[in-house]
């Protein structure tokens, strides 16, 4: 198993430009997550989708889209890039049993720089 | 809402010495906790859980944590660190509804040799 996967890895982008954060799990979750990491702020969660096909804000949505494009595969969009989304993004995925929730597993991580 | 407090920024400790990094949540309710370690330029790797049951858990790499329900405590200790311990640690707490996370600001360790 690959886990959870991200592509880019690094990624530099001029102001107003758009671009998007691939991610994929091979692990059969049906939930899946998109955090941005800034120093001093752990992690901080844009959106989530909690199974295919449904897509809900987390805590800093503004700026983003997402699509659940299928079970594996859930990505981040940046329409209009702003030097304030310079960040670390990290996809990440659930699993879940019974209704309940255990642990997320986290991709490598896209380094984004806005200038 | 719930939030996640991790008082320490940063933390240094001699290679050998006992660490404890503390975290402390706010939520009506039992959640779920996790400790997680990030070494640099890395994803985040889970070091243990608490779903329920004994309120002491055991983790990888020798680390543990207890669950302290009166004091809304989750605080992560290991006996002795190694200097391939000096990494970032962030403490999150889960709750059923909704399946989302909320993370501490995390604790940056160094290990002096």
């Amino acid at each position: 198993n690959a886990g959870v996967t991200q592509t880019p890895k690094f990624q530099v982008l001029k102001t107003g430009q758009s671009m998007t954060l691939q991610c994929a799990q091979d692990m059969n979750h049906n939930s899946m997550y998109w955090y941005r990491q800034d120093p001093g702020m752990g992690l901080r969660l844009i959106y989530y989708s909690a199974s295919e096909g449904t897509t809900d804000k987390g805590e800093v949505p503004n700026g983003y889209n997402v699509s659940r494009l299928n079970k594996r595969e859930f990505s981040l969009r940046l329409e209009s890039a702003a030097p304030s989304q310079t960040s670390v993004y990290f996809c990440a995925s659930i699993r879940q049993a019974g209704g309940l929730l255990y642990e997320q597993y986290f991709g490598p991580g896209t380094r984004l720089t806005v200038t | 809402a719930q939030s996640v407090t991790q008082p320490d920024i940063h933390i240094t400790v001699s290679e050998g010495a006992s660490l404890e990094l503390r975290c402390n949540y706010s939520y009506g309710a039992t959640p779920y906790l996790f400790w997680y370690v990030q070494s640099p330029g890395q994803g985040l790797q889970l070091l243990l859980k608490y779903f329920s049951g004994d309120t002491l858990v055991q983790g990888i790499k020798g680390f543990e944590a207890e669950f302290k329900r009166s004091q809304s405590s989750f605080n992560l200790r290991k006996p002795s660190v190694h200097w391939s311990d000096a990494a970032e640690y962030f403490c999150a707490v889960g709750f059923n509804a909704g399946n989302m996370l909320t993370f501490g600001g995390g604790t940056r360790l160094m290990v002096k040799p």
